[in-house]
Protein backbone atom coordinates (compact mmCIF):
# COMPACT_ATOMS: atom_id res chain seq x y z
CA UNK A 1 0.00 0.00 0.00
CA UNK A 2 1.50 3.62 -1.03
CA UNK A 3 1.85 5.93 1.93
CA UNK A 4 -0.02 8.45 0.75
CA UNK A 5 -3.09 7.82 -2.00
CA UNK A 6 -4.98 9.60 -4.58
CA UNK A 7 -7.62 8.82 -7.42
CA UNK A 8 -5.47 9.49 -10.22
CA UNK A 9 -8.81 11.03 -12.23
CA UNK A 10 -8.72 12.58 -14.98
CA UNK A 11 -11.39 14.53 -13.27
CA UNK A 12 -13.52 16.54 -16.43
CA UNK A 13 -15.54 18.89 -15.35
CA UNK A 14 -17.02 22.13 -17.32
CA UNK A 15 -15.74 25.64 -15.94
CA UNK A 16 -17.39 27.39 -13.39
CA UNK A 17 -18.03 23.75 -11.19
CA UNK A 18 -17.16 22.99 -8.04
CA UNK A 19 -14.89 19.86 -7.70
CA UNK A 20 -13.18 17.71 -4.76
CA UNK A 21 -10.16 15.88 -4.02
CA UNK A 22 -9.53 13.36 -1.55
CA UNK A 23 -6.10 11.73 -0.46
CA UNK A 24 -5.38 9.19 2.08
CA UNK A 25 -2.24 8.58 4.32
CA UNK A 26 -1.06 5.74 6.23
CA UNK A 27 1.30 7.23 9.04
CA UNK A 28 -0.70 8.48 11.63
CA UNK A 29 2.80 10.50 12.82
CA UNK A 30 2.30 12.59 9.95
CA UNK A 31 2.68 16.61 10.39
CA UNK A 32 2.40 18.47 7.77
CA UNK A 33 0.45 18.23 4.87
CA UNK A 34 0.50 20.05 1.65
CA UNK A 35 -1.29 20.22 -1.64
CA UNK A 36 0.92 21.19 -4.98
CA UNK A 37 0.07 21.71 -8.57
CA UNK A 38 1.68 20.31 -11.39
CA UNK A 39 1.19 21.67 -15.14
CA UNK A 40 2.13 19.25 -18.09
CA UNK A 41 5.63 19.01 -18.16
CA UNK A 42 6.24 21.72 -15.68
CA UNK A 43 7.53 21.26 -11.51
CA UNK A 44 5.74 21.26 -9.09
CA UNK A 45 4.62 24.42 -7.43
CA UNK A 46 2.99 24.94 -3.57
CA UNK A 47 -0.80 25.22 -4.34
CA UNK A 48 -1.27 25.54 -0.37
CA UNK A 49 -0.17 24.18 3.26
CA UNK A 50 -3.30 22.23 5.11
CA UNK A 51 -4.21 22.95 8.31
CA UNK A 52 -6.08 21.18 11.24
CA UNK A 53 -8.36 23.58 11.36
CA UNK A 54 -9.01 23.84 7.77
CA UNK A 55 -8.23 26.71 5.48
CA UNK A 56 -9.04 28.58 2.57
CA UNK A 57 -6.93 30.62 -0.12
CA UNK A 58 -9.62 32.04 -2.67
CA UNK A 59 -11.10 29.72 -4.60
CA UNK A 60 -9.33 26.86 -2.72
CA UNK A 61 -10.07 25.45 0.28
CA UNK A 62 -8.13 22.29 2.08
CA UNK A 63 -9.12 19.98 5.35
CA UNK A 64 -7.82 17.61 7.52
CA UNK A 65 -8.96 15.15 9.04
CA UNK A 66 -6.43 13.16 11.56
CA UNK A 67 -8.62 11.04 13.08
CA UNK A 68 -9.15 9.70 9.49
CA UNK A 69 -6.04 10.28 8.06
CA UNK A 70 -7.55 12.08 5.10
CA UNK A 71 -6.87 15.29 3.26
CA UNK A 72 -9.36 17.22 0.64
CA UNK A 73 -9.21 20.12 -1.30
CA UNK A 74 -12.14 21.92 -2.77
CA UNK A 75 -12.00 24.41 -5.93
CA UNK A 76 -14.96 26.22 -6.49
CA UNK A 77 -16.17 27.97 -9.55
CA UNK A 78 -12.72 25.93 -11.89
CA UNK A 79 -11.41 27.88 -14.45
CA UNK A 80 -9.78 26.74 -17.36
CA UNK A 81 -7.01 27.59 -15.65
CA UNK A 82 -7.27 25.46 -12.87
CA UNK A 83 -6.43 22.31 -15.13
CA UNK A 84 -3.55 20.27 -13.69
CA UNK A 85 -2.70 17.55 -11.64
CA UNK A 86 -2.97 18.44 -8.04
CA UNK A 87 -0.22 16.42 -5.60
CA UNK A 88 -1.40 15.90 -2.33
CA UNK A 89 2.29 15.96 0.17
CA UNK A 90 2.81 14.80 3.61
CA UNK A 91 5.95 15.07 5.67
CA UNK A 92 6.43 11.85 7.62
CA UNK A 93 8.19 13.46 10.74
CA UNK A 94 10.19 10.58 11.31
CA UNK A 95 11.95 9.76 7.97
CA UNK A 96 12.13 14.01 7.99
CA UNK A 97 11.23 13.73 4.07
CA UNK A 98 7.97 15.02 1.97
CA UNK A 99 5.89 11.95 0.58
CA UNK A 100 3.92 12.68 -2.72
CA UNK A 101 0.67 10.74 -4.22
CA UNK A 102 0.58 9.93 -7.51
CA UNK A 103 -1.48 13.06 -8.39
CA UNK A 104 -4.97 13.87 -9.17
CA UNK A 105 -5.56 14.92 -13.26
CA UNK A 106 -7.82 18.20 -13.65
CA UNK A 107 -8.77 18.87 -16.80
CA UNK A 108 -11.44 21.98 -16.76
CA UNK A 109 -13.45 22.03 -20.12
CA UNK A 110 -15.07 25.50 -21.96
CA UNK B 1 16.63 34.11 -12.71
CA UNK B 2 16.31 33.66 -9.38
CA UNK B 3 14.77 29.95 -9.27
CA UNK B 4 16.26 26.53 -9.41
CA UNK B 5 18.39 25.75 -12.14
CA UNK B 6 18.58 22.22 -13.88
CA UNK B 7 20.54 21.41 -16.71
CA UNK B 8 20.62 19.57 -19.15
CA UNK B 9 16.75 20.07 -19.61
CA UNK B 10 16.34 16.78 -21.98
CA UNK B 11 19.30 13.73 -21.96
CA UNK B 12 19.10 11.04 -23.99
CA UNK B 13 21.60 8.35 -22.70
CA UNK B 14 22.49 4.83 -24.44
CA UNK B 15 22.11 2.02 -22.03
CA UNK B 16 25.11 1.91 -20.31
CA UNK B 17 26.33 5.45 -20.38
CA UNK B 18 27.09 7.29 -17.65
CA UNK B 19 24.98 10.86 -17.21
CA UNK B 20 25.73 13.86 -14.75
CA UNK B 21 22.68 16.23 -14.16
CA UNK B 22 23.31 19.54 -12.54
CA UNK B 23 21.10 21.46 -9.98
CA UNK B 24 22.02 25.00 -9.05
CA UNK B 25 19.73 25.78 -6.38
CA UNK B 26 17.89 29.57 -5.16
CA UNK B 27 21.17 30.95 -3.57
CA UNK B 28 21.52 30.92 0.25
CA UNK B 29 19.07 27.69 0.65
CA UNK B 30 20.54 25.30 3.10
CA UNK B 31 18.51 22.37 2.17
CA UNK B 32 19.16 20.53 -1.54
CA UNK B 33 16.58 17.52 -2.77
CA UNK B 34 16.61 15.56 -5.33
CA UNK B 35 13.37 13.58 -6.90
CA UNK B 36 12.86 11.16 -9.49
CA UNK B 37 9.71 11.65 -11.29
CA UNK B 38 8.52 8.65 -13.63
CA UNK B 39 5.60 8.97 -16.16
CA UNK B 40 2.12 9.19 -14.19
CA UNK B 41 3.66 8.81 -10.62
CA UNK B 42 4.43 11.42 -8.13
CA UNK B 43 8.07 12.83 -7.38
CA UNK B 44 10.10 10.00 -4.84
CA UNK B 45 12.46 11.23 -2.73
CA UNK B 46 16.10 9.94 -3.49
CA UNK B 47 18.26 12.20 -0.99
CA UNK B 48 18.78 15.26 0.68
CA UNK B 49 21.39 17.73 1.59
CA UNK B 50 21.81 20.17 4.36
CA UNK B 51 24.30 22.13 2.95
CA UNK B 52 27.30 19.79 2.17
CA UNK B 53 26.47 17.15 4.12
CA UNK B 54 24.21 14.25 2.63
CA UNK B 55 21.85 13.47 5.54
CA UNK B 56 19.72 11.10 3.55
CA UNK B 57 20.37 9.06 0.60
CA UNK B 58 17.87 6.43 1.33
CA UNK B 59 15.67 7.10 -1.93
CA UNK B 60 18.64 6.05 -4.04
CA UNK B 61 17.81 3.15 -5.82
CA UNK B 62 20.63 1.66 -6.04
CA UNK B 63 24.59 2.00 -5.65
CA UNK B 64 24.78 3.17 -9.49
CA UNK B 65 23.44 6.49 -8.11
CA UNK B 66 25.90 8.90 -6.66
CA UNK B 67 24.79 12.51 -5.58
CA UNK B 68 27.31 15.25 -4.23
CA UNK B 69 27.20 18.97 -3.54
CA UNK B 70 30.81 19.78 -2.24
CA UNK B 71 30.69 23.65 -1.62
CA UNK B 72 27.07 23.73 -0.17
CA UNK B 73 25.44 25.45 -3.41
CA UNK B 74 25.72 23.22 -6.25
CA UNK B 75 24.81 19.89 -6.77
CA UNK B 76 25.60 16.95 -9.34
CA UNK B 77 23.06 13.99 -9.32
CA UNK B 78 25.34 11.13 -11.30
CA UNK B 79 23.60 7.87 -12.95
CA UNK B 80 26.49 4.82 -13.88
CA UNK B 81 25.44 2.37 -16.09
CA UNK B 82 22.56 3.91 -17.22
CA UNK B 83 19.40 1.49 -16.96
CA UNK B 84 15.73 1.69 -19.32
CA UNK B 85 14.38 1.85 -16.26
CA UNK B 86 16.16 4.68 -14.98
CA UNK B 87 14.34 6.77 -17.51
CA UNK B 88 12.38 9.39 -15.76
CA UNK B 89 12.21 13.15 -14.73
CA UNK B 90 14.97 14.17 -12.01
CA UNK B 91 13.34 16.90 -10.27
CA UNK B 92 15.90 18.71 -7.87
CA UNK B 93 14.15 21.16 -4.89
CA UNK B 94 16.08 23.42 -2.07
CA UNK B 95 14.78 25.10 0.38
CA UNK B 96 15.62 27.95 2.90
CA UNK B 97 16.38 26.63 6.26
CA UNK B 98 17.15 23.08 7.45
CA UNK B 99 14.35 20.71 6.39
CA UNK B 100 11.62 19.83 9.22
CA UNK B 101 8.68 19.46 7.39
CA UNK B 102 7.33 22.99 8.54
CA UNK B 103 5.09 24.52 6.69
CA UNK B 104 6.75 27.82 5.68
CA UNK B 105 9.98 26.55 5.01
CA UNK B 106 8.76 25.33 1.12
CA UNK B 107 10.77 23.76 -1.20
CA UNK B 108 10.89 24.99 -4.56
CA UNK B 109 11.16 22.74 -7.73
CA UNK B 110 13.20 23.53 -10.85
CA UNK B 111 12.05 22.38 -13.80
CA UNK B 112 13.55 19.26 -13.61
CA UNK B 113 15.94 16.74 -16.24
CA UNK B 114 14.18 14.57 -18.92
CA UNK B 115 16.11 11.33 -19.14
CA UNK B 116 15.47 9.05 -21.45
CA UNK B 117 17.81 5.71 -21.85
CA UNK B 118 17.83 3.85 -24.90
Amino acid sequence: RKEVEQDPGPFNVPEGATVAFNCTYSNSASQSFFWYRQDCRKEPKLLMSVYSSGNEDGRFTAQLNRASQYISLLIRDSKLSDSATYLCVVYGGATNKLIFGTGTLLAVQP
Amino acid sequence: GAGVSQSPRYKVAKRGQDVALRCDPISGHVSLFWYQQALGQGPEFLTYFQNEAQLDKSGLPSDRFFAERPEGSVSTLKIQRTQQEDSAVYLCASSLRVFSGETKNIQYFGAGTRLSVL
